[in-house]
C-alpha cells in the first residue's frame, strides 16, 4: 500500500468546517483513499472513501486532486464529537491478501 | 451496519498469566480478522492476520508463542497473550473483512484494554 503523509494536529472552532489534508503521492492507480478516523479509546470508524471522483456521505466529504496525490477530508460542521485521530490510507478495494495499515493520522480538536 | 464486538473491554491480570480476548463479527460473516496493538498516543500496529481454519499470519517482530491466534469459525477469532508480562500491556483491537461484500470491507471492533501488574 501507498504511503500517506497527515499533519500531526489540527483544531477547529464548533461549528466550522474541518479540513484535513492528506498527501499520498506514490499512489497508484487501482488504489483507493480511505478516511478512518479514532475517538479516544475506541476502535477506528469508516467514514469515507473514494477513487478519483470527490465523494459525500452523511459523514463528510472527500476532495481528491486530479492527480491523485492528495486530497482533503471535510467535516462541514464540526462538531466536539468530532474530535478524534483521523486516518488517510491508501488501500487497494477489491479482493487479494491486502490489510488496512495505518500511519500517524491527524489529531484533530475541535473548540468550544 | 457490520458489528464487531471484542470481549472483554477491560481486562487485568497478574504479570504471568495468559489472557483471551475474544473478536466476534455479530451480523456476517469473516473470513479473515485481524490483530492490531495500540500503546499510548500511537498509531494501531498490524500484530497478524488470522483466516479461518489456517494459522494466522504474523508481522514482522511479532512472537507467535507470546500471542496465540485461534480463528475457529466465521465469526470469531481469539487472541491469547500468553505469560503475560507489564510490557504486554495495551490496548488490542480486532477487525474483521466481511466476505459476503464484494468490497472485502473491513470493520472494528471497540477494542480490549489489557492491563498486566
Amino acid at each position: 500500500d501507498a504511503k500517506t503523509t497527515q499533519p500531526p494536529s489540527m483544531d477547529c472552532a464548533e461549528g466550522r468546517a474541518a479540513n484535513l489534508p492528506c498527501n499520498h503521492s506514490t499512489i497508484s492507480g487501482n488504489e483507493y483513499v480511505y478516511w478512518y478516523r479514532q475517538i479516544h479509546s475506541q476502535g477506528p470508524q469508516y467514514i469515507i472513501h473514494g477513487l478519483k471522483n470527490n465523494e459525500t456521505n452523511e459523514m463528510a466529504s472527500l476532495i481528491i486532486t486530479e492527480d491523485r496525490k492528495s486530497s482533503t477530508l471535510i467535516l462541514p460542521h464540526a462538531t466536539l464529537r468530532d474530535t478524534a485521530v483521523y486516518y488517510c490510507i491508501v488501500r487497494t478495494y477489491l479482493g487479494g491478501y491486502q490489510k488496512v495499515t495505518f500511519g500517524t493520522g491527524t489529531k484533530l480538536q475541535v473548540i468550544p | 451496519g457490520a458489528v464487531v464486538s471484542q470481549h472483554p473491554s477491560r481486562v487485568i491480570c497478574k504479570s504471568g498469566t495468559s489472557v483471551k480476548i475474544e473478536c466476534r463479527s455479530l451480523d456476517f460473516q469473516a473470513t479473515t480478522m485481524f490483530w492490531y496493538r495500540q500503546f499510548p498516543k500511537k498509531s494501531l500496529m498490524l500484530m497478524a492476520t488470522s483466516n479461518e481454519g489456517s494459522k494466522a499470519t504474523y508481522e514482522q517482530g511479532v512472537e507467535k508463542d507470546k500471542f496465540l491466534i485461534n480463528h475457529a469459525s466465521l465469526t470469531l477469532s481469539t487472541l491469547t497473550v500468553t505469560s503475560a508480562h507489564p510490557e504486554d500491556s495495551s490496548f488490542y483491537i480486532c477487525s474483521a473483512r466481511d466476505r459476503t461484500s464484494g468490497t472485502y470491507e473491513q470493520y472494528f471492533g471497540p477494542g480490549t484494554r489489557l492491563t498486566v501488574t
